[in-house]
């Protein structure tokens, strides 16, 4: 019963390189986010997909990009890494509707 | 602006001694209200949805109500197990296709035995 499954745990970067965060899902849902989490402050929506072949900014956007690979495949890029990007980032799914959205345990970032 | 007000930030409760958690909102209409426990080092789990004033969930020594302008979560008889984040979301009916989801900053829970 995997849910949504986020590689890798852990990374540490440098400034100015680039990396590819992965998530996938296995429950068949249409949607699927990305967020970010950062102490004192909510989780903060990076971009979403509301279904396969689509993909939205959402609050915080800039420096990353997007791909909705196939329906269970979501993936986030940091294409040339900052130190403001270090955090932890978290990927959800939802089925449709206002229906609650599961999330991943989370990939750990730090950007040097 | 849509908003989520969690309230307090922390709080720290003796084993058996019931509290409540406050989730205050403010959006332009509201599709659902989603209450989530997150524990160290692990993503949001889902806990609640409440769609509608007057509404109350319950799950262990957890429920969750709902008025028009706030969320309550209270803890009956907490135990240490149930230390952890509590997050509250909302999703406001402008949200249209996106289905997105407005956070608190959660309550940090400990319940000392």
């Amino acid at each position: 019963n995997a849910g949504v499954t986020q590689t890798p745990k852990f990374q540490v970067l440098k400034t100015g390189q680039s990396m590819t965060l992965q998530c996938a899902q296995d429950m068949n849902h249409n949607s699927m986010y990305w967020y970010r989490q950062d102490p004192g402050m909510g989780l903060r929506l990076i971009y979403y997909s509301a279904s396969e072949g689509t993909t939205d900014k959402g609050e915080v956007p800039n420096g990353y990009n997007v791909s909705r690979l196939n329906k269970r495949e979501f993936s986030l890029r940091l294409e040339s890494a900052a130190p403001s990007q270090t955090s932890v980032y978290f990927c959800a799914s939802r089925r449709q509707g206002n229906q609650p959205q599961h999330f991943g345990d989370g990939t750990r970032l730090s950007i040097l | 602006e849509d908003q989520v007000t969690q309230s307090p930030e922390a709080l720290r409760l003796q084993e058996g001694e019931s509290s409540s958690l406050n989730c205050s909102y403010t959006v332009s209409g509201l599709r659902g209200l989603f209450w989530y426990r997150q524990d160290p080092g692990k993503g949001p789990e889902f806990l609640f949805t409440l769609y509608s004033a007057g509404e109350e969930k319950e799950k262990e020594r957890l429920k969750a109500t709902l008025t028009k302008k706030e969320s309550f979560l209270h803890i009956t008889a907490p135990k240490p197990e149930d230390s952890a984040t509590y997050l509250c979301a909302v999703q406001a009916s402008e949200g249209g296709a996106t289905n997105k989801l407005i956070f608190g900053t959660g309550t940090l829970l400990a319940v000392q035995p």
